[in-house]
């Protein structure tokens, strides 16, 4: 498809457990983007990377969160040893590059941790 | 640090009439400011958006948003609105260089009433 995809779009995780979010950007996009959405909220941002580098990670809450784009295009969000308060829809959206300013979301993975 | 603030969590509106969400924003610079709109189980959808100039912009779904720099204000307006505008809709603010990350509010939820 043209536009930004994820998947699953809803995963059930024990506490305690690891999971892995996948994103598929638009093709040709160098810009990609990783965002939480709590219940009633607003996406607040969680990393940024430029191709295969990760130039901004200040967002990620804690050492348990991960993310990953190694070759440039698919990315993926891991959450270790997950807690309640990860609850939450993380959505990933991409852009044509620096400079760039509209970003393209995915539909979101909605993540309930029990 | 820049927020953006969005008083309204829902607004109510009947088929056919006007429409005017608020949104308030603070940064210290020029700000970029943006409309999005979730529907649900979507992602987001830029509206519309601005960066300069004049101070009346016109989006997609005939949304129009005007910045006021006086109030620190960029309001949504439509004329007449219609049932699938139903949906969250969200303010956000980033900075005018670099990677564009934006700051969202937490939204507005609008029903439409037939």
């Amino acid at each position: 498809g043209a536009g930004v995809s994820q998947s699953p779009r809803y995963k059930v995780a024990k506490r305690g457990q690891d999971v892995a979010l996948r994103c598929d950007p638009i093709s040709g996009h160098v810009s990609l983007f990783w965002y939480q959405q709590a219940l009633g909220q607003g996406p607040e941002f969680l990393t940024y990377f430029q191709n295969e580098a990760q130039l901004d990670k200040s967002g990620l809450p804690s050492d348990r969160f991960f993310a990953e784009r190694p070759e440039g295009s698919v990315s993926t969000l891991k959450i270790q040893r997950t807690q309640q308060e990860d609850s939450a829809v993380y959505l990933c959206a991409s852009s044509l590059g620096p400079g760039r300013v509209e970003q393209y979301f995915g539909p979101g993975t909605r993540l309930t941790v029990t | 640090a820049q927020s953006v603030t969005q008083p309204d969590i829902h607004i109510t509106v009947s088929e056919g009439a006007s429409l005017e969400l608020r949104c308030n924003y603070s940064y210290g610079a020029t700000p970029y400011l943006f409309w999005y709109v979730q529907s649900p189980g979507q992602g987001l959808q830029l509206l519309l958006k601005y960066f300069s100039g004049d101070t009346l912009v016109q989006g997609i779904k005939g949304f129009e948003a005007e910045f006021k720099r006086s109030q620190s204000s960029f309001n949504l307006r439509k004329p007449s609105v219609h049932w699938s505008d139903a949906a969250e809709y969200f303010c956000a603010v980033s900075s005018s260089g670099g990677s564009y990350i934006p700051t969202f509010g937490r939204g507005t939820s609008l029903i439409v009433h037939p």
